[in-house]
C-alpha cells in the first residue's frame, strides 16, 4: 500500500520555540494531503487541507498564523507550529491522498511543549 | 451534514471471541465510500478498508469482516477469532466536503485479553 512518512516522530521544546513537521509521500505523488490534530482519548480533528502549489484550508477555529502549513511539492507537506506553547502539546497526524478517496496515514508526531 | 456514529466507546473481549465494531453514517450524497482505519497504541493509522455505496456485498479480508447495509446506513466491523494484536482503536470514516476531507467517528477502544 501507501506509505506517508512523518518527520520527527517526537519532539520536545520550550515555550515560544517553533516547531516544523514534515509529512512525505513516499511511494505516490499527493494532490492533497490533510493535518489532523489528536487529544488523548478522542478522534482525529481536521485542522487544514492542503492542495500543492496553493494555500491550505483551514478548519473553523484553527489558527493559520499559529500553524503554517506548505505543500512545496506533490510529496512533501509541512507544519509549523509557531511560537509553540503546553496548549500546543497534541498528536499531530498528517494523511496523503493521490485523487482517490483514500487517505493514507503518517505514523504521526508526539509534540511536547515545555 | 456527514455525521458518523460509533456508539461503543470500549469493546473489551478473551482471546479467540468474535467482535463486532458498530458504525452508523449519515450522508445527503447519493453516492459515497466508506472507511475503517485501526489506530494501534504506537499511534498511527492503518488503512483497513475503503467500500463503495454502490456495492452491498459483504467483504471478508481474512479473519476481518465487514457488513454494508445502506438501508439502515450502517457499515459495521466484525473481526473473527480475535487477536491480543487486534487491541486497537478503530475508527469508522466518511469523506465529506469539497476536499473529501474525512468525517470521523469516535472510535471504538477495542481491547482484547489473552
Amino acid at each position: 500500500g501507501a506509505v506517508v512518512s512523518q518527520h520527527p516522530s517526537r519532539v520536545i521544546c520550550k515555550s515560544g520555540t517553533s516547531v516544523k513537521i514534515e509529512c512525505r509521500s513516499l511511494d505516490f505523488q499527493a494532490t492533497t494531503m490533510f493535518w489532523y490534530r489528536q487529544f488523548p482519548k478522542q478522534s482525529l480533528m481536521l485542522m487544514a487541507t492542503s492542495n500543492e502549489g496553493s494555500k491550505a484550508t483551514y478548519e473553523q477555529g484553527v489558527e493559520k498564523d499559529k500553524f503554517l502549513i506548505n505543500h512545496a511539492s506533490l510529496t512533501l507537506s509541512t507544519l509549523t507550529v509557531t511560537s509553540a506553547h503546553p496548549e500546543d502539546s497534541s498528536f499531530y497526524i498528517c494523511s496523503a491522498r493521490a485523487g482517490t478517496e483514500t487517505q493514507y496515514f503518517g505514523p504521526g508526531t508526539r509534540l511536547l511543549v515545555l | 451534514a456527514q455525521k458518523v456514529t460509533q456508539a461503543q466507546t470500549e469493546i473489551s473481549v478473551v482471546e479467540k471471541e468474535d467482535v463486532t465494531l458498530d458504525c452508523v453514517y449519515e450522508t445527503r450524497d447519493t453516492t459515497y465510500y466508506l472507511f475503517w482505519y485501526k489506530q494501534p497504541p504506537s499511534g498511527e493509522l492503518v488503512f483497513l478498508i475503503r467500500r463503495n455505496s454502490f456495492d452491498e456485498q459483504n467483504e471478508i479480508s481474512g479473519r476481518y469482516s465487514w457488513n454494508f447495509q445502506k438501508s439502515t446506513s450502517s457499515f459495521n466491523f466484525t473481526i473473527t477469532a480475535s487477536q491480543v494484536v487486534d487491541s486497537a482503536v478503530y475508527f469508522c470514516a466518511l469523506p465529506s466536503g469539497s476536499a473529501r476531507q474525512l468525517t470521523f467517528g469516535s472510535g471504538t477502544q477495542l481491547t482484547v485479553l489473552p
